[in-house]
């Protein structure tokens, strides 16, 4: 059973600490995508990555986020420092990739990353 | 800039009852995806529509994709509480790109 996996699934942090999440992509899928959900905004594009390359991060906060991917089994997405407006649940998606010659786009999500930050 | 919305945004209802959650755009979609998300979990796909005017049946629910696949419509007949979840629609941003583009979400109730 192919699932995104992610963690850790919960954290709670005080302001200033650097927070790092992990995502582990399903085998084969090519893009993989960090999404911030929350009440107010609903659910956020922060970063993408096609082919481990980042191509497109314009939702992310660039002087405390950043996102990576060591190898095709591994996303990481670290906020440093980290500030109480950035709790919120942070996704981890990936996809088969399909949509960049067909228009025809899947993606699978993890479980999620519960972020506090007092 | 590509927008989706959604409607209504929550819908409370007893189990049983019919209804119908609407996507519309000004865009136009190369396909459309409606997910449901439970309550501490991550979006999980219902399904892809690709061509106007196309319907899929998944169960007791019924999605449209508009012939102009710049709107869709999730039609949910003898509603449960296990379909009780957000519901979010997303459209495909076009070739040349991965990204979707979700809409506001719909949070429905539904009770015994």
């Amino acid at each position: 059973d192919a699932r995104v996996t992610q963690t850790p699934r919960h954290k709670v942090t005080e302001m200033g600490q650097e927070v790092t999440m992990r995502c582990q992509p399903i085998l084969g899928h090519n893009t993989v995508f960090w999404y911030r959900q929350t009440m107010m905004q609903g659910l956020e594009l922060l970063a993408y990555f096609r082919n481990r390359a980042p191509l497109d991060d314009s939702g992310m906060p660039k002087d405390r986020f950043s996102a990576e991917m060591p190898d095709a089994t591994l996303a990481t997405l670290k906020i440093q420092p980290s500030e109480p407006r950035d709790s919120a649940v942070y996704f981890c998606a990936s996809g088969p990739g399909t949509g960049w010659t067909s228009g025809y786009n899947e993606q699978f999500f993890g479980p999620g990353t519960r972020l506090t930050v007092l | 800039t590509q927008l989706l919305e959604q409607s209504p945004q929550f819908l409370s209802i007893q189990e049983g009852e019919n209804l119908t959650v609407y996507c519309n755009s000004s865009s136009v979609f190369s396909s459309l995806q409606w997910y449901r998300q439970e309550p501490g979990e991550g979006p999980v796909l219902l399904v892809t529509v690709v061509t106007g005017g196309e319907v899929k049946k998944l169960k007791r629910l019924t999605f449209q994709f508009g012939d102009a696949r710049k709107d869709s419509s999730l039609h949910i007949t003898a509603a449960q509480p296990g379909d009780t979840g957000l519901y979010l629609c997303a459209g495909a941003g076009g070739f040349n790109t991965d990204k979707l583009i979700f809409g506001t979400g719909t949070r429905l109730q539904v009770f015994p």
